[in-house]
């Protein structure tokens, strides 16, 4: 089955730095890779995803890149802010309805001020 | 409107005992799942359910069984809790396979 690794487990950054968050997958055959951020207490969201015919996608100050043939993808954040502090999630799968959804580990990014 | 509900929000019960968790989504999705978030934040799924077919984590103990009355509701039965079955859980819901939508959790304490 998939296995997802996420690197690295916590992370500080100054605010306004930007911030990079590698996950790697086994499975060649994933093909959806969302990335959810989610605060103390509360539950996961998702901020961007990516598909596998896409090599980069990006949302204002956040963006994912893919490549397929090292098995790995990245979230990255420019211009961080204290609101970005959370925990953030990467996870991939195969399936056509999200079953065997795998995902990583986490990592706790905390933005000071 | 609330998109994924859970109810209770809390569940405090004693070893051997069987509880339920409710889970609601008004988003009209054909997918529901349930997860398990352990207090080191794993996020692992236990059920998929989509279209009365039900994928099963193998991982997961056959004291958990997932139950469908219609494709909005998708509760979660733990018969004989055991102490590590403490946990978060949550609910989601997608449209196949796109962003999933997570319920506020069901915190469960077992003691």
């Amino acid at each position: 089955g998939e296995n997802v690794e996420q690197h690295p487990s916590t992370l500080s950054v100054q605010e306004g730095d930007s911030a990079v968050i590698k996950c790697t997958y086994s499975d060649s055959a994933s093909n959806y890779f969302p990335w959810y951020k989610q605060e103390l207490g509360k539950r996961p969201q998702l901020i961007i995803d990516i598909r596998s015919n896409v090599g980069e996608k990006k949302d204002q100050r956040i963006a994912v890149t893919l490549n397929k043939t090292a098995k790995h993808f990245s979230l990255h954040i420019t211009e961080t802010q204290p609101e970005d502090s959370a925990v953030y999630f990467c996870a991939a799968t195969r399936d056509n309805y999200g079953q065997n959804f795998v995902f990583g580990p986490g990592t706790r990014l905390s933005v000071l001020p | 409107d609330t998109a994924v509900s859970q109810t209770p929000k809390y569940l405090v019960t004693q070893m051997g005992n069987d509880k339920s968790i409710k889970c609601e989504q008004n988003l009209g999705h054909d997918t529901m799942y349930w997860y398990k978030q352990d207090s080191k934040k794993f996020l692992k799924i236990m059920f998929s359910y989509n279209n009365k077919e039900l994928i099963i984590n193998e991982t997961v103990p056959n004291r958990f069984s997932p139950k469908s009355p219609d494709k909005a509701h998708l509760n979660l039965h733990i018969n004989s809790l055991e102490l590590g079955d403490s946990a978060v859980y949550f609910c989601a819901s997608s449209q196949s396979l796109g962003e999933q939508f997570f319920g506020p959790g069901t915190r469960l304490t077992v003691l």
